[in-house]
């Protein structure tokens, strides 16, 4: 069965460095997300990307995130300026078809650690 | 306002037996959809079940089945004869059409023990 890839599993980083976390979506799939969860918490949208735009994001993604598709397969999310509260899992996801009934197909997540 | 509620930070039941999760939403979309994941220690998100609010009948797959009461808003997970492998967060999320982004927002999960 097709899945979504997220590369690395885990990236630790130094506080005001820059990261991009890496996603290959599954082949034919058309709606993009980002998530993140903090540790033992909640899972948060952060972004919703169809068709090379963003269509929508959370009070989370501020100037400091960014999302691409560069190249037709792998979707990126970078943060410029990694800050400490940005540790946490980040989850790629993705699914085939706008509507109600479609779920989130998740990557594994990458885990980031901002020291 | 929150969106999703799961109460229960946390539950234990016996393997075999039946446990509910529960989940109240809270929506003016007449079109919306809600979804339930399991995320095992391991990490991943792995979706379990969908029930749409014009579903007539509740949503059941396999062993996981939703008591959708949709004048109360609330849509519990039950997960027949609880076996050891079912120990995970479990996340209640909803899906409302009018939303632009589509997105899913998720609750605050479960966690659900497993006892042999």
């Amino acid at each position: 069965e097709p899945e979504v890839t997220q590369t690395p599993s885990h990236q630790v980083t130094q506080m005001g460095q820059e990261v991009i976390l890496r996603c290959v979506p599954i082949s034919n799939h058309l709606y993009f997300y980002w998530y993140r969860q903090i540790l033992g918490q909640k899972v948060e949208f952060l972004v919703s990307f169809y068709n090379n735009e963003i269509s929508e994001k959370s009070e989370i993604f501020d100037d400091q995130f960014s999302v691409e598709r560069p190249d037709g397969s792998n979707f990126t999310l970078k943060i410029r300026s990694t800050k400490l509260e940005d540790s946490a899992m980040y989850f790629c996801a993705d699914r085939p078809e706008w509507g109600i009934n479609s779920p989130l197909h998740f990557g594994n997540g990458t885990r980031l650690t901002v020291t | 306002a929150q969106k999703i509620t799961q109460t229960q930070p946390g539950m234990f039941v016996q393997e075999k037996e039946a446990v509910t999760l529960d989940c109240t939403y809270d929506t003016s979309d007449p079109s919306y959809g809600l979804f339930w994941y399991k995320q095992p220690s391991s990490g991943e998100m792995i979706f379990l079940i969908y029930q749409g609010s014009y579903d007539q009948q509740n949503a059941t797959e396999g062993r996981y089945s939703l008591n959708f009461q949709k004048a109360r808003k609330s849509a519990n997970l039950v997960i027949s004869a609880s076996q050891l492998g079912d120990s995970a967060m479990y996340f209640c999320a909803m899906r409302e059409e009018n939303n632009a982004g589509n997105m899913l927002t998720f609750g605050g999960g479960t966690r659900l023990m497993v006892k042999p």
